[in-house]
């Protein structure tokens, strides 16, 4: 299995819901990554986890929080959101946090806030 | 912050023509990476080059890496249709294998 996958594919909420966003590889990687990209713009870092704990925190807002809770699952937990966090959020993952990994991405979840 | 800057930043070719995109980017890297990413979907990684390697093939890509001017170029040859997509290439800086993308080139190759 050499895939990323994400869940769910698209999702809509208001500013005031409780959601969350899923990510899970069985590839053994030990590395994953949330990245948030806006329309026609490069993907921008979030958060980075090396074997479950969390290793950058890119000054995200707190309304993001991220969760590793095993080495194949990768959350991310969404609350208060404004409607500028409407974006694509990509989950990514490699063999480790070391230098010259490829990353591999996940299709990504389409959000819409309200 | 963003590292690399791309042009062009679009670019429309016909089957069977080359089509080279240029990447450049403020400071010292490990390595350069491209990305292929199709219409909102997730990205493809395509081929990586360490600061130390001038120039890289794979299959139809060519990569080079000019670390005194701090740019890469990527060369894709005999393009196809299956080929349009937007193209980021990637610094990675530091220790711990963050990636930083460049503004990105929008590839369309018509039949």
């Amino acid at each position: 299995d050499t895939e990323v996958t994400q869940t769910p594919k698209h999702l809509v909420m208001g500013m005031t819901n409780k959601k969350s966003l899923k990510c899970e590889q069985h590839m053994g990687h030990r590395a994953m990554y949330w990245y948030k990209q806006k329309a026609k713009k490069p993907p921008e870092l979030m958060f980075v986890y090396s074997y479950e704990k969390l290793s950058i925190n890119e000054s995200v807002p707190s309304r993001f929080s991220p969760e590793c809770p095993n080495s194949s699952l990768l959350n991310l937990h969404l609350h208060a959101l404004q409607p500028e966090d409407s974006a694509l959020y990509l989950c990514a993952s490699s063999l480790r946090l070391a230098i010259s990994n490829e990353q591999f991405f996940g299709p990504g979840t389409r959000l819409t806030v309200l | 912050s963003q590292q690399g800057e791309e042009d062009p930043q679009a670019l429309s070719i016909q089957e069977g023509e080359n089509a080279t995109m240029n990447c450049s980017y403020k400071t010292s890297i490990n390595n350069l990476q491209w990305y292929r990413q199709n219409s909102g979907r997730g990205l493809v990684h395509l081929i990586l080059i360490r600061s130390n390697e001038r120039e890289k093939h794979s299959g139809r890509l060519r990569v080079t890496l000019d670390t005194s001017k701090k740019s890469s170029s990527l060369l894709i040859t005999a393009s196809r249709a299956a080929d349009t997509a937007s193209y980021f290439c990637a610094t990675e800086t530091g220790t711990a294998s963050k990636l930083t993308f460049g503004t990105g080139t929008r590839l369309q190759v018509t039949l």
